[in-house]
């Protein structure tokens, strides 16, 4: 059981360029979500899903698009980075009806 | 909307010290609370919640109790160690299902 697992770990891009970050749970959680890390922010709700097929928008949005195909994967594509986007991204995932969520270990970006 | 306030830090405490970290919150109904830590370099790991007033939630020594009277729900350990030495989250249920998170305290204990 390896829990949230999410790839890459690091990754540098130039403004402009577009990325997917990965994120899969081997729990059958139904919902998964992504949240953005900030210097004194705490984490912000980017997107979130409650089940294959069904995705919402959280409360930073912009600049994101999620999809969910299965149940097991919820990647976070950046359409074109930008240097506002420099952060630490966490995706997580919980069964729907508990209120525990699960953490994935996280990837930290850097857009230049 | 619901929202947690934590108190800032870093906190610096020496080994087997006492330990608050104070944690208020605002919400419409009765959301479960939630502190979770971050140790340098990792994710987010649940250290203890309370669902309801007056629970108190503990492990690894730390613990907070449920106050809706005040709000509140600090977090406390009564002697610290150099291992605990992380970023304090209290945290609470928002209405899409997610966490909202206060800014974090990181606390750093000395030998």
């Amino acid at each position: 059981n390896a829990g949230v697992t999410q790839t890459p770990k690091f990754q540098v891009l130039k403004t402009g360029q577009s990325m997917t970050l990965q994120c899969a749970q081997d729990m059958n959680h139904e919902y998964m979500s992504w949240y953005r890390q900030d210097p004194g922010m705490g984490l912000r709700l980017i997107h979130y899903s409650v089940g294959a097929g069904i995705t919402d928008q959280g409360e930073v949005p912009n600049g994101y698009n999620v999809s969910r195909s299965t149940t097991e994967d919820f990647p976070l594509r950046l359409l074109s980075a930008a240097p506002s986007q420099t952060s630490v991204y966490f995706c997580a995932s919980r069964l729907v009806g508990t209120d525990t969520q699960y953490f994935g270990p996280g990837t930290r970006l850097t857009v230049l | 909307g619901n929202s947690v306030t934590q108190m800032e830090g870093p906190v610096t405490l020496s080994e087997e010290a006492f330990l608050t970290i104070n944690c208020t919150y605002t919400a419409t109904g009765y959301p479960s609370l939630f502190w979770y830590v971050q140790y340098p370099g990792e994710g987010l790991q649940l250290l203890l919640k309370a669902t309801k007033a007056d629970d108190k939630g503990s492990n690894k020594g730390f613990e907070a109790t449920y106050r809706k009277e005040t709000t509140s729900f600090h977090l406390e350990k009564g002697s610290v160690q150099v291992s605990d030495s992380a970023v304090y989250f209290c945290a609470l249920t928002g209405s899409q299902g997610n966490l909202i998170f206060g800014k974090g305290t990181k606390l750093s204990v000395k030998p």
